[in-house]
């Protein structure tokens, strides 16, 4: 059954605490994404990889830190600097990069910071 | 700055008529439009995506239609359903990212009354 796991599915975290997100693909997608996702913002990137041990900004990385050690592996943690964390979080794979490698996305968690 | 501005943010149709969905965008390097569909709690799913070259691709009960000149596109849902009720992005693929960049839309919530 292939496809793109996130856990958890829901999280709760207490003001001031790092917390990591994980997302795995059996895909074997070289290329892997991480979104914020807001009401009324769409979906805004954090960070993205292209290939094992490198990554790159995205239009809001400020507050976020991923690895890419692993192929199938992009974890996201949200450090205490991040200013308002709670938001439902996706991570998407895709192929490759061209226009035409879809890019297949996860069933997200949802981070609530209490 | 949003790449791709999408309307409405929300919308009503009742069954059987016909849903309309807008995009717009500036950055003429973009030069491929997929369309993504997110039910409550899950992540997005591809939909339906066209070139520039095309001004109109058809699946379906969905359709796009592609004005390059206006640099804009929408997405029209034929004989609306219950079943289509969710939340559509609009994205656009810039071809001038070496590492397969997505823009995505804010996002409009479809709601179909039966």
């Amino acid at each position: 059954d292939g496809g793109i796991t996130q856990s958890p599915k829901y999280l709760f975290r207490k003001e001031g605490q790092n917390v990591t997100l994980s997302c795995e693909q059996n895909l074997n997608h070289d290329a892997m994404y991480w979104y914020r996702q807001d009401p009324g913002q769409g979906l805004r990137l954090i960070y993205y990889s292209q290939i094992v041990n490198d990554f790159q900004k995205g239009d809001i990385a400020e507050g976020y830190s991923v690895s890419r050690e692993k192929k199938e592996s992009f974890p996201l943690t949200v450090t205490s600097a991040q200013k308002n964390p709670t938001a439902f979080y996706l991570c998407a794979s895709s192929p490759g990069v061209s226009s035409t490698d879809t890019q297949y996305f996860g069933p997200g968690t949802r981070l609530t910071v209490l | 700055q949003q790449q791709v501005k999408q309307s409405p943010q929300s919308l009503i149709v009742q069954k059987g008529g016909i849903s309309i969905i807008n995009c717009a965008y500036e950055n003429t390097a973009f030069d491929y439009f997929p369309w993504y569909q997110q039910f409550p709690g899950k992540g997005p799913a591809l939909l339906i995506a066209i070139r520039p070259d095309v001004s109109e691709k058809k699946e379906g009960r969905f359709t796009i239609s592609f004005n390059k000149s206006a640099k804009q596109f929408s997405l029209h849902i034929m004989d609306s359903q219950p079943g289509d009720s969710a939340t559509y992005f609009c994205a656009a693929f810039d071809r001038g990212s070496t590492l397969g960049r997505l823009y995505f839309g804010r996002g409009t919530q479809l709601t179909v009354w039966p």
